[in-house]
């Protein structure tokens, strides 16, 4: 197992512009979930999937922001018409059950510019 | 609802030097505590964690101590490596969600 796969690592976009990232998670981990890190903060949650369902959202995710994980493995993340703003981390994140046995992914760094 | 308050950096110690990073909480119910590492160009990693009061979690030479009365969960070591440098989170949740500090920066020279 190679732990939690993001891809990209990095993305440049220009504003107004669609980006979509992906998340592989370790595979027997029925838990997935986003969070957002902006420099010099902690990670903030943004989404939790248990297997396809997603069961809560941050309201940190606008109406231009939306995830997915179908068939319960690998998840997307969409930002339409990105913004300055969004510029930030975006970790992804698997667990079995609960939070003590996550594993974070190395992240996707999104620039807006 | 849920929050973390953490020492702010940066810290710049020398190697063999006690270290001490400050977290306190606040939290409806009994939350888990957590400590998480950054190291530079990785992913975060789980340091260590406690499930209730008076719990203590350790790993790799750093401790910390669920302290109720207090609120708090500070991390310790007693003596940092120029491999302790990193990023450091103090982390809580009551199920599935997780709530971070803002994380504290710590050099640590040769």
């Amino acid at each position: 197992d190679t732990g939690v796969s993001q891809d990209p690592r990095h993305k440049i976009t220009k504003r107004g512009q669609n980006v979509t990232f992906r998340c592989d998670p370790i595979s027997e981990h029925n838990r997935l979930y986003w969070y957002r890190q902006t420099l010099g903060q902690g990670p903030e949650f943004l989404t939790y999937f248990q297997n396809e369902a997603q069961l809560e959202k941050s309201r940190l995710l606008s109406d231009r922001f939306s995830a997915e994980r179908p068939k319960g493995s690998f998840s997307t993340l969409e930002i339409q018409r990105t913004e300055q703003g969004d510029s930030a981390m975006y970790l992804c994140a698997s667990s079995g059950q609960g939070a003590y046995g996550y594993t974070f992914g190395s992240g996707t760094r999104l620039t807006v510019v | 609802g849920n929050s973390v308050t953490q020492m702010e950096g940066p810290v710049t110690l020398s190697e063999e030097a006690f270290l001490t990073i400050n977290c306190t909480y606040t939290a409806t119910g009994y939350p888990s505590l957590f400590w998480y590492v950054q190291y530079p160009g990785e992913g975060l990693q789980l340091l260590l964690k406690a499930t209730k009061a008076d719990d203590k979690g350790s790993n790799k030479g750093f401790e910390a101590t669920y302290r109720k009365e207090t609120t708090s969960f500070h991390l310790e070591k007693g003596s940092v490596q120029v491999s302790d440098s990193a990023v450091y989170f103090c982390a809580l949740s009551d199920d599935y969600k997780l709530s971070f500090g803002a994380g504290t920066t710590v050099t640590v020279r040769a």
